[in-house]
């Protein structure tokens, strides 16, 4: 299984682009959720997703939107790269019932974007 | 809103030994889980251990375990035998039982394993 698929793995944008991180999961996870994680921080939510067509804010949701059109797929957006966005993204999935599983939430390998 | 404190940016511990990472949070929830992430340098993300709050026993899992004061609100997390492999950013998480089941992170705790 791939799990939670993210791309890119790098990227190095201007101040004032725009561009998309994409996030997929194989799993058939209902919920899905973006993390940015600022050097020497813990992971702050961004949006999460309960299901597709179903998109909520986090705590630092300004800068950035979401779309769930399908289940496996949930693309964040920065239309303004600031500098301010110069951060580590995650993208995690989960079940919505948290049973004996082992994993809460899957966690992809993470995006490390740098706005200049 | 759901607040985690990690109180110890930094700790080392000398192989072998137990070391243990503290955190406590604030919450009026009455029904949700605990866990603790260790992240190694390869920014993975990886589960340790998890509690959930009804539950009074405190998890254990190998060589880690924690304390669960929930009327403290504490939830510290003992590792016994350090090994090198250990070494890593630690947080603790929050997760409330509801539509969303969102975490909340602490800091972290940059634990480094002397040999």
């Amino acid at each position: 299984n791939a799990g939670v698929t993210q791309t890119p793995k790098f990227r190095i944008l201007k101040i004032g682009q725009s561009m998309t991180l994409q996030c997929t999961q194989d799993m058939n996870h209902n919920y899905m959720y973006w993390y940015r994680q600022d050097p020497g921080m813990g992971l702050k939510l961004i949006y999460y997703s309960v299901g597709a067509g179903i998109t909520d804010k986090g705590e630092v949701p300004n800068g950035y939107n979401v779309s769930r059109s399908t289940t496996e797929d949930f693309p964040l957006r920065l239309e303004l790269a600031a500098p301010s966005q110069t951060s580590v993204y995650f993208c995690a999935s989960s079940y919505s019932v948290l049973g004996g599983s082992n994993q809460p939430q899957h966690f992809g390998d993470g995006t490390r974007l740098s706005i200049l | 809103a759901q607040t985690v404190t990690q109180s110890q940016p930094e700790m080392s511990v000398q192989e072998a030994e137990t070391v243990t990472l503290s955190c406590t949070y604030d919450t009026s929830e009455s029904n949700y889980y605990l866990f603790w992430y260790k992240q190694p340098p390869s920014r993975q993300m990886i589960l340790v251990i998890r509690q959930e709050a009804y539950k009074q026993q405190n998890a254990t899992e190998n060589r880690f375990s924690v304390n669960f004061q929930k009327a403290a609100k504490s939830f510290s997390l003992k590792i016994s035998d350090s090994q090198l492999g250990d070494t890593a950013m630690y947080f603790c998480a929050f997760m409330k039982h509801n539509t969303g089941n969102q975490f909340y992170f602490g800091t972290g705790t940059s634990l480094t394993v002397i040999p």
